[in-house]
């Protein structure tokens, strides 16, 4: 069985340019969790899915990030207008449910210059 | 406002000097704590699940404790593998839902 996959894993883009970043979930996991990673800091939360409920996107920074879940599976965090403080390493995770513990993909790392 | 703070940092240890680290929080009516480990360049990897006080958890080197307050994850005789940032997370409330919140983890290195 597959784990949680993220596309790219590595993204190098220049200050103002839109990103997107995939998430592919773990089949069958209701719940989907976005965080970011930047260097020497934790784990921060962006955007979490539960099923057809509403997003929870009390963890987006700013309106320059968005998020969607497409069918209850893949999802896509896309960052317009870049920064340079963007630059961070984004993680998914997928639950089986609500509470449950967390499976993790590997991570898109942004670079934004 | 709930949080979790982990303690040390960082922490150096030799192999097979036993060691323990610290994860305290204060969340009301707490729904679990969380331990992962995160290697450079890799997601986290969940490890133990705690719910109530004076419950443990094993697995090899390493026994997760829970008090209403703190947990510990303790490492016994530690080996160079064992050298990874070690996480832990409770879930806060947010609009009906449970938020897991991390703290800033633990480097451990061990040296062989």
């Amino acid at each position: 069985g597959a784990g949680v996959s993220q596309s790219p894993s590595n993204k190098v883009t220049e200050k103002g340019k839109d990103v997107e970043l995939r998430c592919d979930p773990i089949s069958g996991h209701t719940a989907l969790y976005w965080y970011r990673q930047s260097l020497g800091q934790g784990l921060e939360f962006l955007i979490y899915f539960q099923g057809n409920s509403a997003p929870d996107k009390s963890g987006l920074p700013s309106d320059r990030f968005s998020a969607e879940r497409t069918g209850g599976s893949v999802s896509t965090l896309t960052i317009q207008r870049t920064q340079q403080e963007d630059s961070a390493v984004y993680l998914c995770a997928s639950s089986p449910k609500i509470s449950g513990e967390l499976f993790f993909g590997e991570g898109s790392r942004l670079t934004v210059l | 406002e709930d949080q979790v703070t982990q303690s040390p940092e960082a922490l150096r240890l030799q192999e097979g000097e036993s060691s323990s680290l610290n994860c305290s929080y204060t969340v009301s009516g707490l729904r679990g704590l969380f331990w992962y480990r995160q290697d450079p360049g890799k997601g986290p990897e969940f490890l133990f699940t705690l719910y109530s006080a004076g419950e443990e958890k094993e697995k090899e080197r390493l026994k997760a404790t829970l008090t209403k307050k703190e947990s510990f994850l303790h490492i016994t005789a530690p080996k160079p593998e064992d050298s990874a940032t070690y996480l832990c997370a409770v879930p806060r409330s947010s609009g009906g839902s449970y938020i897991p919140t991390f703290g800033r983890g633990t480097s451990l290195i061990v040296h062989p």
